[in-house]
């Protein structure tokens, strides 16, 4: 079990380029869950997964954003248009239906520049 | 919607010393986990400690430990005989405990940036 796992680290990108994230849950985890979180303030919701389907979407997902997780395993997110609000750290997090506990990876820090 | 609230965004304690952070929450469920998690600078998000809202104990974890008020909606996170390496923000954290639930999220509060002083 080598825990969640996120890619890239860090990505700077100019206004207006798309970008995508990366997450690998643990395995065996059929909740996958992604959050947004800018310095100083706590992680806020954006979508979760459980296996391939999207359960839920915050209203802080706007059309620009998108998140797949096509085979239940590994999820993306996708960013069209970054503007930069969208600079923050996205953080992906994984856990069992039955588990009462949510595992986070180390997050993307993205930077629009 | 539940609602975490953490009105204490930094404290300060002396190397050895014991601290307390202070949590709040609104819900109108009877089942749900509580969390404190902590996020060191180097940003990773690490659960420190749980509690299910049906125990009336309260959860321990070596040097942490809760004070969980199910009654008054509190819970408040000791840290005992405080490390440099305790240094870090912490998060406090609800998810609900209802089957089958589609709402599934931990709900975060703002944070305590927690500075120990050597």
């Amino acid at each position: 079990d080598t825990g969640v796992s996120q890619d890239p680290r860090h990505k700077i990108t100019k206004r207006g380029q798309n970008v995508t994230f990366r997450c690998d849950p643990i395995s065996e985890h059929n909740r996958l869950y992604w959050y947004r979180q800018t310095l100083g303030q706590g992680p806020e919701f954006l979508t979760y997964f459980q296996n391939e389907a999207q359960l839920e979407k915050s209203r802080l997902l706007s059309d620009r954003f998108s998140a797949e997780r096509p085979k239940g395993s590994f999820s993306t997110l996708e960013i069209q248009r970054t503007e930069q609000g969208d600079s923050a750290m996205y953080l992906c997090a994984s856990s069992l239906i039955s588990g009462n506990t949510i595992y986070f990876g180390e997050g993307s820090w993205l930077t629009v520049v | 919607a539940q609602t975490v609230t953490q009105s204490q965004p930094e404290m300060s304690v002396q190397e050895a010393e014991t601290v307390t952070l202070s949590c709040t929450y609104d819900t109108s469920e009877s089942d749900y986990y509580l969390f404190w998690y902590k996020q060191p600078p180097s940003r990773q998000m690490i659960l420190v400690i749980r509690q299910e809202a049906y125990k009336q104990q309260n959860a321990t974890e070596n040097r942490f430990s809760v004070n969980f008020q199910k009654a008054a909606k509190s819970f408040s996170l000791k840290i005992s005989d405080s490390q440099l390496g305790d240094a870090a923000m912490y998060f406090c954290a609800y998810r609900s405990a209802k089957i089958p639930n589609r709402d599934d999220k931990i709900i975060f509060g703002k944070g305590t940036r927690l500075h120990i002083l050597p």
